[in-house]
């Protein structure tokens, strides 16, 4: 089945340590987007990318990075310079556009990363 | 600037009853796009519709429908006769140019049986 998968699910960190949240797609679709949720504030935009090879910085970005060496892989590493990593991070996709939010996103299951 | 404002933090209503999830937008932009996307526990986002701006026409499909108002930069969603299924945190989404999608806050929905 087609379908956008991340893992891992569930995530501990000890302060200081880096972690890298893995996305991956089979939907063919040009653009994926990293998302952050915490309770009550909705989802908020870490990083995006509309190509391979290429990504541009979201409204959260510091702490955070990601590359896109694959069409259907755009991993986010949780740096030790994010203050407050402890969150629900979601994953998605689309095919781009040249209006790329026209189309819906495709979103994974999550992963939700606790800073011990 | 765009935003997206879900003033309803969370909501409870006992099965049966009709509820409708309030939406309000904010955007310069004359092309844009509106979207719904339900958050079951599972966590996973699902869609539910896209509109875009030049369509103001409401939608009926089954027991959901919505009212897009330009006039008053709303896109509200109604569930009627709910269920203890559509217990969920609902998203309502503004799309413009090639930024990614703005997010309202979420309501969360609880149907009590």
């Amino acid at each position: 089945d087609g379908g956008i998968t991340q893992s891992p699910k569930y995530l501990f960190r000890k302060e200081g340590q880096n972690v890298t949240l893995s996305c991956e797609q089979n939907l063919n679709h040009d653009a994926m987007y990293w998302y952050r949720q915490d309770p009550g504030q909705g989802l908020r935009l870490i990083y995006y990318s509309q190509i391979v090879n290429d990504f541009q910085k979201g409204d959260i970005a510091e702490g955070y990075s990601v590359s896109r060496e694959k069409k259907e892989s755009f991993p986010l590493t949780v740096t030790s310079a994010q203050k407050n990593p402890t969150a629900f991070y979601l994953c998605a996709s689309t095919r781009a556009s040249r209006q790329v939010t026209s189309g819906e996103l495709f979103f994974g299951e999550g992963s939700r990363l606790t800073v011990l | 600037a765009q935003k997206v404002t879900q003033a309803q933090t969370e909501i409870s209503v006992v099965e049966k009853e009709d509820v409708t999830l309030d939406c309000v937008y904010e955007t310069r932009d004359t092309t844009y796009y509106l979207f719904w996307y339900k958050q079951p526990p599972s966590g996973e986002l699902v869609f539910l519709i896209r509109r875009n701006s030049f369509d103001e026409q409401n939608e009926i499909s089954g027991r959901y429908s919505w009212n897009f108002q330009k006039s008053t930069s709303s896109f509200n969603f109604t569930i009627t006769a709910s269920q203890v299924v559509d217990s969920a945190v609902y998203f309502c989404a503004l799309g413009t140019g090639r930024r990614a999608l703005t997010f309202g806050s979420g309501t969360r929905l609880q149907v009590q049986p």
